[in-house]
């Protein structure tokens, strides 16, 4: 059974940083894309960043560029998800999703219960 | 970036009865489209990917259509169990989701 479980949030003030973690298990998870996606209070969906499986590739959404930085420990089976210059429109619930194939193109089959960011001073 | 349009906002139908929700992406992305369900205080989860195909699990009633910009979801009976926002989301290039419909039920 594939789980996702994400860590690490929590409240952080403007131009702070926080990094998440996403523990996965059930598949073998250097073959698979992971990304992180978000969720604003009472908003739809918004893709973060995604990271390929042999880490040779990264992706990031222009509202994240240059801030956040996404990386991978395949001995740990984990994703993460470093914040630096963290502002208040970051604040979110921050989903760990799964990528369902190991093609080039790709939809998310798997999400984890997430882990809340809060921006606040 | 690509552009994901969805309508309408909320849909209001009664059990039974069939729902159509449309998703139109700012240029073309071939068949590389999914839709997924967010039930209130839950995860979203995959319905449909490849514009057509559903996800395992997924119950009959729930079908997409559609190719290049234009894409369908139709929930053939409603069920009260499908009070919901769906979103549909591109991977053709990077990704995108729509900003959601919300199903309610009449």
């Amino acid at each position: 059974e594939v789980q996702l479980v994400e860590s690490g949030g929590g409240l952080v003030q403007p131009g702070g940083s926080l990094r998440l973690s996403c523990a996965a298990s059930g598949f073998t998870f250097q073959n698979y894309a992971m990304s992180w996606v978000r969720q604003a209070p009472g908003k739809g969906l918004e893709w973060v960043s995604t990271m390929s499986g042999n880490r040779l590739y990264t992706n990031y959404a222009d509202s994240v560029e240059g801030r956040f930085a996404i990386s991978r420990d395949t001995s740990r089976n984990t994703l993460y998800l470093q914040m630096n210059s963290l502002r208040a429109e970051d604040t979110a619930l921050y989903y760990c999703t799964k990528g369902a194939t190991m093609g080039p193109l790709y939809y998310f089959d798997y999400w984890g219960q997430g882990t809340v960011v809060t921006v606040s001073s | 970036e690509i552009v994901m349009t969805q309508s309408p906002a909320t849909l209001s139908v009664s059990p039974g009865e069939r729902a159509t929700l449309s998703c139109r992406a700012s240029e073309s992305v071939s068949n590389n489209l999914a839709w997924y369900q967010q039930k209130p205080g839950q995860t979203p989860r995959l319905l449909v990917y490849d514009a057509s195909t559903r996800a395992t699990g997924i119950p009959a009633r729930f079908s997409g259509s559609g190719s290049g910009t234009e894409f369908t979801l139709t929930i053939s009976s409603l069920q009260s169990e499908d009070l919901a926002v769906y979103y549909c989301q591109q991977y053709k290039n990077s990704w995108t989701f729509g900003q959601g419909t919300k199903v309610e039920i009449k």
